[in-house]
């Protein structure tokens, strides 16, 4: 199975500040990735998919790049609402994995 | 508006059967691959099945193959998962999650997830 491997495990950012996350894949799965974000007892929301397309309603402060095997999850300027647990997915290959998630939280 | 309910999770013990399911509205239904998703207590996500729009082709993770049955009811635009032979590694919250094709791939949509529970 295709393992994505997220970093850092913690960001710690001034709400302002630019994050920028990480999520390597351990074989090529093109640009078929997406991002979610997850808060405290929610359920995770869909921010970005096929790399770098917004999902319906996501401010233009978060932007995604990459393919292959290297991707990366940019908030431009951390709002308070942003801080949150962020994951990466694969849609490649089956079966459909996850990174481990970044935290991101209040410096 | 696209909404997602999960019910059917609760105590049960290792060895149990417990049956999910997940009411979908504000779509069509039968036009898109529907998923389920887990999280174990503070864990991460992990993708447990999939099922694609006409339920033509599902597909599992390793850890739930042979115990786990996923299933739809496009006239009842509900999505199930019957959970066999359940182990304490099955406690999770389960989500059901909307696919943005016919076959599931990104998830656009999330419930809000049930909470089940293996334990003696």
């Amino acid at each position: 199975e295709i393992v994505l491997t997220q970093s850092p495990a913690t960001l710690s950012v001034s709400p302002g500040e630019r994050a920028t996350l990480s999520c390597r894949a351990s074989q090529s799965v093109s640009n078929s990735l997406a991002w979610y974000q997850q808060k405290p007892g929610q359920a995770p929301r869909l921010l970005l998919y096929d790399a770098s397309d917004r999902a319906t309603d996501i401010p233009v402060r978060f932007s995604g790049s990459g393919s292959g095997t290297d991707f990366t999850l940019t908030i431009s300027s951390l709002e308070p609402e942003d801080f949150a647990i962020y994951y990466c997915q694969q849609r490649s290959e089956w079966p459909l994995t996850f990174g481990g998630g970044t935290k991101v939280e209040i410096k | 508006e696209v909404q997602l309910v999960e019910s059917g999770g609760g105590l049960v013990q290792p060895g149990g059967s417990l049956r999910l399911s997940c009411a979908a509205s504000g779509f069509t239904f039968s036009s898109y691959g529907m998923t389920w998703v887990r999280q174990a207590p503070g864990k991460g996500l992990q993708w447990v099945s999939a099922i694609s729009d006409s339920a033509d082709s599902t597909n599992y993770a390793d850890s739930v193959k042979g115990r786990f049955t996923i299933s739809r009811d496009n006239s009842k635009n509900t999505l199930y998962l019957q959970m066999n032979s359940l182990r304490a590694e099955d406690t999770a919250v389960y989500y059901c999650a909307k696919g943005k094709g016919a076959v599931v791939g990104t998830l656009d949509h999330w419930g809000q997830g049930t909470l089940v529970t293996v334990s003696s």
